[in-house]
């Protein structure tokens, strides 16, 4: 079956650590996107990608980086200069003008913790 | 930039029973699309339903469906006959209908099913 594969489930990062978190999908879709989710503040758009080797800047880049080297993966570093990272992180994609009853598939996220 | 706006963090109804979920949202565009998406505790999110702003009927799925009023910028969604399962988080966002499909979420409303 298609999807989105996030690994992995749970994620513990060391003050002043960089961690990555892998995103992976299979459905032959175009963009793919990262999400972070707070309590109280729904789901916050950090980058997406619209094509292999572009990516743009959501609302709350700093502190995070990805790449897009291949259609199927996505992969978010957060990095020591994120000063909070403590959250739950969802990954989602769609397909080039995706139609209106799938506009994004998501993964099951990545809960991501300070030690 | 468009903005979307859940005013009720947590809402509760009776198992049977109709509750309503409210959205606003601020854009410039005639053109878009709305969404309700359903995250239960398993954090998955699930596509409820969907309006297309051009289209003046609003949108039904089974027991749910939506008020929407273009004029007022206002979506809200109606669970009708409440069962245990509809227990969640309900997410209202928005999709530009021209250009990239990312979307904008709001912060969300709890509901809590009373058996």
């Amino acid at each position: 079956d298609g999807g989105i594969t996030q690994s992995p489930k749970y994620l513990f990062r060391k003050e002043g650590q960089n961690v990555t978190l892998s995103c992976e999908q299979n459905l032959n879709h175009d963009a793919m996107y990262w999400y972070r989710q707070d309590p109280g503040q729904g789901l916050r758009l950090i980058y997406y990608s619209q094509i292999v080797n572009d990516f743009q800047k959501g609302d709350i880049a700093e502190g995070y980086s990805v790449s897009r080297e291949k259609k199927e993966s996505f992969p978010l570093t957060v990095t020591s200069a994120q000063k909070n990272p403590t959250a739950f992180y969802l990954c989602a994609s769609s397909a080039d003008r995706a139609p209106v009853d799938q506009p994004q598939h998501f993964g099951d996220g990545t809960r991501l913790s300070i030690l | 930039a468009q903005t979307v706006t859940q005013s009720q963090p947590e809402m509760s109804v009776q198992e049977a029973e109709t509750v309503t979920l409210s959205c606003t949202y601020d854009t410039s565009e005639s053109d878009y699309y709305l969404f309700w998406y359903k995250q239960p505790p398993s954090r998955q999110m699930i596509l409820v339903i969907r309006q297309e702003a051009y289209k003046q009927q609003n949108a039904t799925e089974n027991r749910f469906s939506v008020n929407f009023q273009k004029a007022a910028k206002s979506f809200s969604l109606k669970i009708s006959d409440s069962q245990l399962g509809d227990a969640a988080m309900y997410f209202c966002a928005y999709r530009t209908y021209f250009g990239n499909e990312k979307l904008t979420f709001g912060t969300g409303t709890r509901l809590t099913i009373i058996p």
